[in-house]
């Protein structure tokens, strides 16, 4: 029983756009959120989190906005940029907004077409 | 600069062998992780430490084990390698704290025939 989800294995979008990657999650007790990043070959990277007492969180392109009422969480970049083409894993925390173990989806291949 | 490094990154071994890939890290990090990356699945936690001598299951631990006899490593042992095991195995660390993170070695790529 999978408790975090990304229903979306792939998204292809143009150079410029917005992308937007979705996570939804079943357990009530996750409190922190992240988003990695992974290219092949390489060990994934950390990108942006979110704690469950705050519903946005920006850094630079990227964006992650949280809905607790529907456990869903998204990811935006904007503009997109053909470096950004890699696999995005959402992952969730219940240990009290500390990242001391982590519940990963199973990852959205994100192709940015320039 | 501080690290977590893996070796071996790929190895081929055969069924029924004993195993072993090693993890050290350099960040002082009480947190370490191991866990393995199957199509379909995304990562999956094998084996978590919290501190010296502190060990736990994760969620797909059979046929593994592990050990912290120092800060900066642990090493991840299969005891009789199975072709299910055939995977990508990450390990990570992370410190103790709000709104930190975890952070990733490049993975050891592990074929078992």
């Amino acid at each position: 029983d999978q408790q975090v989800k990304q229903n979306s294995p792939s998204l292809s979008v143009q150079e410029g756009r917005i992308s937007i990657l979705n996570c939804d999650y079943t357990n009530s007790m996750f409190d922190y959120f992240l988003w990695y990043k992974k290219y092949p070959a390489e060990g994934p990277t950390f990108l942006i989190s979110i704690s469950s007492i705050k519903d946005k969180n920006e850094d630079g392109r990227f964006t992650v906005f949280l809905n607790k009422s529907a456990k869903h969480l998204s990811l935006h970049i904007v503009p997109s940029q053909p470096g950004d083409s890699a696999v995005y894993f959402c992952a969730a925390s219940a240990s009290r907004g500390s990242a001391r173990q982590l519940t990963f989806g199973s990852g959205t291949q994100l192709t940015v077409l320039p | 600069d501080a690290e977590i490094t893996q070796s071996p990154r790929h190895k081929i071994t055969e069924t029924g062998r004993q195993v072993t890939l090693a993890c050290h890290q350099t960040w002082n990090h009480n947190n370490m992780f191991w866990y393995r990356q199957d199509l379909g699945h995304g990562l999956r936690l094998i084996h978590y430490s919290y501190g010296v001598q502190d060990t736990n299951k994760g969620e797909v631990s059979d046929g593994y084990s592990v050990s912290r006899s120092n800060t900066e490593d642990l090493p991840l042992t299969l005891e009789s390698a199975a072709s299910s095991q055939t995977s990508v195995y990450f390990c990570a660390s992370s410190s103790d704290g709000f709104g930190n993170t975890i952070y990733f070695g490049e993975g050891s790529w592990l074929t078992v025939v």
